[in-house]
């Protein structure tokens, strides 16, 4: 079956620093990519999407690259900030309709100032 | 616009008891997904609605259960709980049944806690 592996957290880095964490996958056909973003106490976001390979998702500074293949979907930021302090969730859709979301376990991103 | 919103915020019950968590999806939005989040995890899928027929259900017990109404609004049921049926429940919804990147939007969550 379909399933999602991210790299495990916590990540801790300084303001400014440069972030990758790791999303590899396993799916039939053509997935769709996404990443969530989970703040405290809120529910999720999505922060970022690809639906074919070599497709570059991207937003408020976030990067994906959807690579067939290495079946990866890494998310990076050039510069993070203390307000990107939240848990991100890798995942993804695929099959018949494309109907339910298969998440990886969340990587928590600590940011100190 | 407001967003998905769920009822109630949180909740704890006891081993053996019956439960329901309600959802409103965004206004024109037509399917409601509902995922299971244990503390920790990421979340799992249980089931999704659309047009209020059931679109996909994931490995859940007959416990769980779920129904959509022709507001799209939608309730998931889980009878006899369990201590491992503490989590968040999310609820998520979207324009459509599925299709190439179909965004999901999701709702705060309910806690329920299983005493």
């Amino acid at each position: 079956g379909d399933s999602v592996t991210q790299m495990e957290g916590p990540v801790t880095l300084s303001e400014e620093a440069f972030l990758t964490i790791n999303c590899t996958y396993t799916a039939t056909g053509y997935p769709s990519l996404f990443w969530y973003v989970q703040y405290p106490g809120e529910g999720l976001q999505l922060l970022l999407k690809a639906t074919k390979a070599d497709d570059k998702g991207s937003n408020k500074g976030f990067e994906a690259t959807y690579r067939k293949e290495t079946t990866s979907f890494h998310l990076e930021k050039g510069s993070v900030q203390v307000s990107d302090s939240a848990v991100y969730f890798c995942a993804l859709s695929s099959g018949t309709g494309r109907r339910a979301l298969t998440f990886g376990s969340g990587t928590r991103l600590q940011v100190q100032p | 616009d407001a967003g998905v919103t769920q009822s109630p915020t949180h909740l704890i019950k006891t081993r053996g008891q019956h439960v329901t968590l309600r959802c409103s999806p965004i206004s024109g939005h037509k399917s409601v997904s509902w995922y299971q989040q244990v503390l920790g995890q990421g979340p799992q899928f249980i089931f999704q609605y659309y047009e209020k027929e059931e679109r996909g259900r994931g490995n859940f017990p007959d416990r769980f259960s779920a129904r959509q109404f022709p507001n799209y609004s939608s309730e998931l049921n889980v009878n006899a709980l369990l201590l491992g049926d503490s989590a968040l429940y999310l609820c998520a919804s979207s324009l459509a049944s599925g299709g190439v990147g179909n965004e999901q939007f999701f709702g705060p969550g309910t806690r329920l806690t299983v005493l």
